[in-house]
């Protein structure tokens, strides 16, 4: 059974701080790696994707993978109340097109 | 900007109707997938399709089909509702081609009652 884990938080975060999220995934087989963020009610909104070990940054988001540990994560550098959201990490070998999901961490920013 | 439309935001519905959920991409997409999300299970995937007519069974099928006749829409179809699949339910597409993301709509919110 390939698995995708998450802790389910609530992660609370100073406004201004770095929120750490993190994910680990069993499938050793796995190639690409997604973030997405979602709002309470709405649908998943895809923020980074990383494919090759080391960190990938967009903004105020680093993604960052270590394939030989089977971890990935992410970090929100200079954290808004905006920020505030269910992360969700999704990860696929790519030999065919469905995401295993983990079940999300909810993050709260505290101004 | 990949666009994918979900026929509603919001749908009640009573236990025993048919009901069809939409589902339309606007980037010729090949693949398509359908999710049911309830919280504290994340979300499952129940049908996917990569080509016209084409569907798989994701991992709860039971209850529900699909249907594949245009590449841009794809339906789900709930044969006989019940109380247990009131949900938000999410569609999404997938271009082909290895390492793409999957894109959602804006999901739609079912009560059964």
């Amino acid at each position: 059974q390939k698995e995708v884990e998450q802790n389910s938080g609530p992660l609370s975060v100073p406004e201004g701080a770095i929120a750490s999220l993190n994910c680990t995934y069993s499938d050793r087989g796995s190639q690409s790696f997604f973030w997405y963020r979602q709002y309470s009610g709405k649908s998943p909104e895809l923020i980074m994707s990383i494919y090759s070990n080391g960190d990938k940054e967009d903004g105020r988001f680093t993604a960052q993978l270590n394939k030989a540990s089977q971890y990935v994560s992410l970090l929100i550098r200079d954290s808004q109340p905006s920020d505030s959201a269910t992360y969700l990490c999704a990860v696929s070998e790519d030999s065919n097109y469905q995401l295993i999901w983990g079940a999300g961490t909810k993050l709260i920013i505290k101004p | 900007d990949v666009k994918v439309t979900q026929s509603s935001r919001y749908l009640v519905k009573r236990t025993g109707e048919k009901v069809f959920l939409e589902c339309v991409q606007d980037m010729d997409h090949e693949n398509m997938f359908w999710y049911r999300q309830d919280p504290g299970l994340g979300l499952r995937l129940i049908y996917f399709s990569y080509d016209v007519k084409m569907k798989e069974k994701g991992d709860i099928p039971e209850g529900y089909s699909v249907s594949r006749e245009k590449k841009e829409r794809f339906s789900l179809i709930l044969e006989s509702a019940s109380t247990n699949q009131t949900s938000m339910y999410l569609c999404a597409s997938l271009e082909a081609g290895s390492g793409q993301p999957q894109h959602f709509g804006d999901g739609t919110r079912l009560s059964i009652l």
